[in-house]
């Protein structure tokens, strides 16, 4: 079954300092899509950045990027020059195919991430 | 540009109430939707997800039931709540036909009591 495995419950950081937040994923798909998303504390998830299995080059969205190691089944988010508000909840999530034609997603457990000043 | 709404933000029931949540989707055709349900301090567990009109998938049935009365409306309803419904509910949609990504409403915060 596939899985996804975020082992960090909470990690601090230095405003304007780089952090790594880790993820694994089990899987016996050939393809598959790796996310993160962070959830404020208003509770809205937001989508944050996309890896394809395919996709050769790690994924950049400004000051976010997706280090991803297929061998090692890893999708760790890499956020720099972390600001205060990046203080939030942030989950990884995979993509799996279903029977009907669309994809369902699961989803980590979270990791809590607190910026200090 | 596509929009999803969700509500009402905020609900507080007695145990036993009835439950409807409502969510939309503007500025697309056809998307896929999802419903899931988070748990205070938990991750994400997918109840339902559709893929058309009236095509409902279940992951979780329990006493909850959803809906799809139109392309871009997804209902999730429940009979009789338990203490064990708190929790905040996110609605999604990704493009139908496979689209990858998932993009979230604002999201319902429940609290039975």
């Amino acid at each position: 079954a596939q899985k996804i495995t975020q082992t960090q419950p909470g990690m601090f950081v230095q405003e304007k300092e780089a952090v790594t937040l880790d993820c694994t994923y089990d899987t016996s798909d050939q393809s598959y899509g790796l996310f993160w998303y962070k959830q404020p504390s208003s509770g809205e998830m937001i989508f944050l950045i996309y890896q394809g299995s395919y996709d050769e080059q790690n994924a950049t969205e400004g000051r976010y990027s997706l280090n991803f190691q297929k061998a090692r089944k890893s999708a760790n988010l890499v956020i720099s020059a972390s600001q205060l508000g990046d203080s939030a909840m942030y989950f990884c999530a995979m993509r799996e195919d279903t029977t009907s034609g669309t994809y369902k997603y699961i989803f980590g457990t979270g990791t809590r991430l607190k910026v200090l000043a | 540009s596509q929009t999803i709404h969700q509500w009402p933000a905020t609900l507080v029931q007695p145990v036993g109430s009835p439950l409807s949540l409502e969510c939309t989707v503007e500025g697309t055709s056809n998307p896929n939707l999802y419903w899931y349900r988070q748990a205070a301090g938990r991750g994400l567990q997918l109840l339902f997800y559709s893929v058309g009109i009236g095509q409902i998938s279940s992951e979780v049935p329990q006493n909850l039931s959803a809906s799809r009365p139109q392309d871009r409306q997804f209902i999730l309803s429940s009979k009789k709540l338990l203490l064990s419904d708190s929790g905040f509910y996110h609605c999604a949609w990704s493009v139908g036909g496979g689209g990858d990504t998932q993009y979230f409403g604002p999201g319902t915060r429940l609290t039975v009591l």
